[in-house]
């Protein structure tokens, strides 16, 4: 079967950097992507990897291993606007999106 | 970016009323949408997608004559919760994927609704 797992929740504090986590399994994979949602609100795009390597946007930052089936998403000089659910979904060989159940992340001053 | 809107984005009925949610996308062409459910503090649960011009393909478990879903445009779906009882509250969310670009991969969501039927 198909699997995406992430941590249910972590806690970092105001100014840190915290990295959050993604381990797939899939059938195929056609890129991995990280989406940011606040409560009560859709989720936000904030990367797309394809390939091996980090991708760098800001204060946010997005590393893929295809060959490990693992990506983590870096943020850093966190902000309380941070606090909020981080979503990782894998594109499947159908270019089906498999989400993972979310990392709520909460910041803390 | 590439836009998307949904509306409205919440919702009250009376049990056994239809209810229907449009998904607009305002800047870019959407030969696809996707429509997902989304109950509290779960992740997101794709019911359908919506190709312009043809069929639904709905997921495994999702009834396709009570969500009834036409993608008439290339910027326009509308999913009908037919019929809709309590257990039919939840946040619906609506997402486009720009059939024009380059990287054509990622989707963009609408706000979401919240229905919630009493």
């Amino acid at each position: 079967g198909q699997n995406i797992d992430q941590p249910t929740e972590m806690t970092a504090t105001e100014g840190a950097i915290v990295q959050i986590n993604c381990t797939y399994q899939t059938s195929g994979f056609n890129g991995l992507f990280w989406y940011q949602q606040h409560a009560g609100e859709a989720p936000t795009f904030l990367s797309y990897n394809v390939l091996d390597g980090l991708e760098e946007k800001g204060r946010f930052s997005s590393f893929l291993s295809r060959s490990k089936g693992y990506s983590y998403l870096l943020l850093k000089e966190l902000q309380m606007k941070d606090s909020a659910s981080y979503l990782c979904a894998v594109l499947d060989s159908n270019y089906q999106l498999i989400w993972g159940a979310g990392t709520k992340l909460i910041i803390k001053p | 970016g590439a836009v998307v809107s949904q509306h409205p984005s919440r919702v009250i009925c009376k049990s056994g009323t239809s209810v229907k949610i449009e998904c607009r996308s305002l800047d870019f062409q959407a030969t696809t949408m996707f429509w997902y459910r989304q109950f509290p503090k779960q992740s997101l649960m794709l019911m359908a997608t919506s190709n312009e011009g043809s069929k639904a393909t709905y997921e495994q478990g999702v009834e396709k004559d009570k969500f009834l879903i036409n993608h008439a445009s290339l910027t326009l779906s509308t999913l009908t919760v037919t019929s809709a009882h309590p257990e039919d509250s939840s946040f619906y969310i609506c997402s486009a994927r720009d059939g024009l670009a380059g990287d054509s991969v990622a989707q963009y969501f609408g706000p979401g609704t919240r229905l919630t039927v009493l």
